[in-house]
């Protein structure tokens, strides 16, 4: 069975300076990997998405993820954080025809 | 945004009563999922369905229940609600692919039980 580990349950970041969300799975077999986001008192939004092909997928707000099969790892990065990106992260994983597991989730916190 | 509503948005009952939580959307997406979230824990998924009356367990089943007698409904019952099921519950639905794709979250309900 997958899993799903997310390093770090905060993350607290100034603004403008980069950031990495830390994200490590389990599977035997292959995976499609996903970022999650919620913004306090809503639902979940997909942010990102690896299924197949290139190895670095973006968002449209300036995150992206590299997905390194050896690492078993799919982290998330930003290279300069704004206050509206304070949120809790998550990372999931899924094999084929098989549901979704989700990691615990990162709360990134903006500093002034 | 995807057209998923839950109902209520909040709620508060005590030991022992029975809730119902309604997912309603408006996509026409064959796949409904029922998450709980707490601290620490993440989602996890609860039960789902993939299609009128086909459902299945997840994770952390025990102790509820759920129907889907109409495409754009999925009710999730709490027969007997207990305090460790004090949570947020979130409703999400997929696209036609099925489990590995996207799926689109509703607002959540938060529960408390008393």
């Amino acid at each position: 069975a997958q899993s799903v580990t997310q390093l770090d349950s905060q993350v607290p970041v100034f603004e403008e300076a980069p950031v990495e969300l830390r994200c490590n799975y389990s599977s035997s077999v292959s995976v499609y990997l996903f970022w999650y986001v919620q913004y306090p008192n809503q639902g979940l939004q997909l942010l990102l998405k690896y299924l197949s092909g290139s190895t670095l997928v973006e968002s449209i707000n300036g995150f992206e993820a590299e997905f390194n099969k050896s690492q078993t790892s799919f982290h998330l990065r930003k290279p300069s954080v704004h206050i509206s990106d304070t949120a809790e992260y998550f990372c999931a994983v899924s094999v084929r025809d098989d549901k979704i597991i989700f990691g615990k989730g990162t709360r990134l916190h903006i500093l002034p | 945004d995807a057209g998923i509503t839950q109902s209520p948005r909040h709620k508060v009952t005590e030991t022992g009563t029975p809730v119902t939580l309604r997912c309603h959307q408006t996509e026409n997406h064959r796949y409904m999922y029922w998450y709980r979230q707490d601290p620490g824990h993440g989602l996890r998924l609860i039960h789902y369905s993939y299609g009128v009356k086909d459902t299945d367990k997840g994770e952390v089943s025990d102790g509820y229940s759920v129907s889907r007698s109409k495409t754009e409904d999925f009710l999730l019952t709490l027969e007997s609600a207990t305090s460790s099921q004090t949570s947020v519950y979130f409703c999400a639905i997929s696209d036609p692919a099925g489990l590995t794709d996207t799926q689109y979250f509703g607002p959540g309900t938060r529960l408390t039980v008393l």
